[in-house]
């Protein structure tokens, strides 16, 4: 079963602005990953954010946690048509080995 | 710097039959995890090498089985193919599993479409 939840499942917007996805999750982790995957491709790992850290950039993106109410959202700020592509979130699960549980994706279609 | 390599990129089975897909890790990773993706679906967790050893293991049955090698590569195997084990099977590199490495973000290889008649 998905430990994550995205939302919306799929999403699409002018190239240029801005785009939001959220995250939620049921169990405590370690830390939370976001992934791009392009049509038919492999995962591209974007940014990881740890349980003790709120929020976190890297270039364009925008992560932030909310341990509390088990939630995450990914912010792209001035989109590019390139960024069309399924997005996930990756919870890793307190305790023991690590291990990386994918959420449902959403979808972003970045038109030009 | 090779990525992480899947062989093959595509396969084609039929019901019953078994089937080994194989991975290579990205240079200076010794951790390796399996997962399959159904169409619009999300990866779902197989399970994770690490020193040879399966250490993490999702909900799958016996069929799914694996094996790390000592240059870190992996197999995994799939017997009994069902219609529903087709999929894209990816296959994830990381450094360390545990401890104070824990938490390295995994590359992903491309994939091996499996598809089941």
């Amino acid at each position: 079963s998905q430990q994550g939840e995205e939302d919306p499942q799929a999403l699409s917007i002018q190239e240029g602005e801005n785009a939001t996805m959220n995250c939620s999750y049921k169990t405590s982790i370690n830390n939370l990953q976001w992934y791009r995957q392009n049509s038919g491709r492999g995962l591209v790992h974007l940014i990881l954010i740890r349980s003790n850290e709120r929020e976190k950039h890297s270039g364009r993106l925008r992560v932030t946690l909310d341990t509390s109410k088990k939630s995450s959202s990914l912010l792209i700020t001035a989109s590019r048509a390139a960024d069309t592509a399924s997005y996930f979130c990756a919870t890793d699960a307190s305790g023991g080995y690590q291990k990386v549980t994918f959420g449902t994706g959403t979808k972003l279609q970045v038109i030009p | 710097d090779a990525g992480v390599t899947q062989s093959p990129t595509h396969l084609i089975k039929t019901r019953g039959q078994q089937v080994t897909l194989r991975c290579s890790p990205k240079s200076g990773h010794d951790t390796v995890s399996w997962y399959q993706q159904a169409l619009g679906q999300g990866p779902q967790f197989i399970f994770q090498y690490y020193e040879e050893e399966e250490r993490q293991r999702g909900n799958f049955p016996d069929r799914f089985s694996g094996h790390q090698f000592p240059n870190y590569s992996s197999e995994l195997n799939v017997n009994a193919l069902l219609l529903g084990d087709s999929a894209l099977y990816l296959c994830a590199s990381s450094r360390g599993t545990g401890g104070a490495r824990r938490g390295q973000p995994q590359h992903f290889g491309d994939g091996t479409r499996l598809s089941i008649l």
